[in-house]
């Protein structure tokens, strides 16, 4: 236990709906991250939350919606997903240098 | 962006060999960070080295850091099957130091 926690663990949704992942932290870190990991690609920073900014990957495509209403909770919402957006989708938290990440969330999108 | 090309992708090893997975940046890192992740499970972080040629030890496991501060290695002893997993370093110097970049990882298999 890693003191992040995400939920749902697994999700299996159809491309025209609309779902959101939650991440929440307690361990009274300042920044928030969400990453995307697919099989076969490294794991990709999709958003950064934190005291000073909020940082988006520029090829992390508009049907992923970040939403951050304190230092302790961050949520990604989503909608009309495509299969290829299948994945592993991690949550992390940092207060320096070292992140400590969740479990992550299992998306399968049909 | 900047990119971490680490090698090998896939190394197994017997019980008792030696395991190295090499990280490489074609830029100067300002640091580089390492995570293990068990099958299943999430990325943990190992250590973070700072200083060019910095070496450290955590038991079995040996992490580097080129002198150049361009490449990293990280050097497991006499594996267990405790070390299965796959081995990610990251960047931390893309944009802002909030931001990593992770290597694509390296697969350990050791078979008993």
């Amino acid at each position: 236990e890693t003191g992040v926690t995400q939920t749902p663990r697994h999700l299996v949704m159809g491309m025209t709906n609309k779902k959101s992942l939650k991440c929440e932290q307690h361990l009274g870190h300042n920044a928030m991250y969400w990453y995307k990991q697919s099989a076969k690609k490294p794991l990709e920073l999709m958003f950064v939350y934190s005291l000073e900014e909020r940082v988006e990957n520029n090829s992390v495509p508009s049907r992923f919606s970040p939403e951050c209403p304190n230092s302790s909770h961050l949520f990604l919402h989503l909608h009309t997903l495509q299969p290829e957006d299948s994945a592993l989708y991690l949550c992390a938290s940092s207060f320096g240098y070292e992140q400590f990440f969740g479990p992550g969330t299992r998306l399968t999108v049909l | 962006g900047q990119q971490v090309m680490q090698i090998p992708q896939y190394q197994h090893v017997q019980e008792g060999e030696d395991f190295t997975t090499y990280c490489n940046s074609s830029t100067t890192l300002s640091n580089i960070q390492w995570y293990k992740q068990r099958p299943g499970g999430h990325p943990v972080f190992l250590i973070q080295l700072v200083k060019s040629g910095e070496v450290k030890k955590q038991k079995r496991l040996t992490f580097q850091f080129g002198e150049a501060k361009k490449n990293s290695s990280l050097h497991i002893t006499a594996t267990q099957t405790t070390d299965v997993g796959t081995y990610f370093c990251a960047d931390p110097s893309s944009g802002s130091a909030r931001q990593l970049t992770f290597g694509s990882g390296t697969q350990l298999t050791v078979l008993p």
